[in-house]
């Protein structure tokens, strides 16, 4: 099956400090990827979706001005945590769909990020 | 909006047995997509099994199966001959068209040995 990259695995920072977590698509071309938001024993929360080549789109109450995302290419997808705070702390995931249809959609293996 | 409910927050049964883990959900779209995810501890997201509305037969994958009402909006997951590797959160979800995918609120199985 397809193989979604995602990198780091997991990431310390300070607070105050930028995180950027790369989501690749290995053996396929993603034209929309998703990203979540995931806390202890609970679900997925859609972040945003982003389509390559032009800007997010992102969920209600996800300020985009924090989760900056970035597209560029068929393979490659940025989260970009800006100023991160102790609240921003969590596990983040990416997915992405190929050009076969929406309805596949193939995880990362997520980030946990932990803000000190 | 759609919405996906999964009223069972833990489940636990011995290995071997067979477990049903119950999802329900609301729709007006007629054509959309059902699945079922599994996230064990190593937080991977897995597809366990992938149902498509339209089609009336069940799907199979080894050891999963779901049944699927259509006019219940209904789709639970069957596991028989449970294993130990089975012990993971599942995740329901729903995806109608270019829309996003929506989750249940998960279930947390446990098979005991």
């Amino acid at each position: 099956g397809a193989v979604v990259s995602q990198h780091p695995s997991w990431v310390i920072c300070k607070s105050g400090t930028s995180v950027k977590i790369e989501c690749r698509s290995l053996d396929f071309q993603a034209t929309t990827m998703f990203w979540y938001r995931q806390f202890p024993k609970q679900s997925l929360m859609l972040m945003a979706t982003s389509n390559e080549g032009s800007k997010a789109t992102y969920e209600q109450g996800v300020e985009k001005d924090k989760f900056l995302i970035n597209h560029a290419s068929l393979t490659l997808s940025t989260l970009t945590v800006t100023s991160a705070h102790p609240e921003d702390s969590s596990f983040y995931i990416c997915s992405a769909s190929d050009l076969t249809g929406l309805e596949k959609l193939f995880f990362g293996s997520g980030t946990q990020l932990s803000v000190l | 909006a759609q919405t996906v409910t999964q009223s069972q927050p833990e489940m636990s049964v011995q290995e071997a047995e067979t477990v049903t883990l119950s999802c329900t959900y609301d729709t007006s779209e007629n054509n959309y997509y059902l699945f079922w995810y599994k996230q064990p501890p190593s937080r991977q997201m897995i597809l366990v099994i992938r149902q498509e509305a339209y089609k009336q037969q069940n799907a199979t994958e080894n050891r999963f199966s779901v049944n699927f009402q259509k006019a219940a909006k209904s789709f639970s997951l069957k596991i028989s001959d449970s294993q130990l590797g089975d012990t993971a959160m599942y995740f329901c979800a729903f995806k109608a068209g270019a829309q996003k995918l929506v989750f249940g609120q998960g279930t947390r199985l446990t098979i005991n040995p």
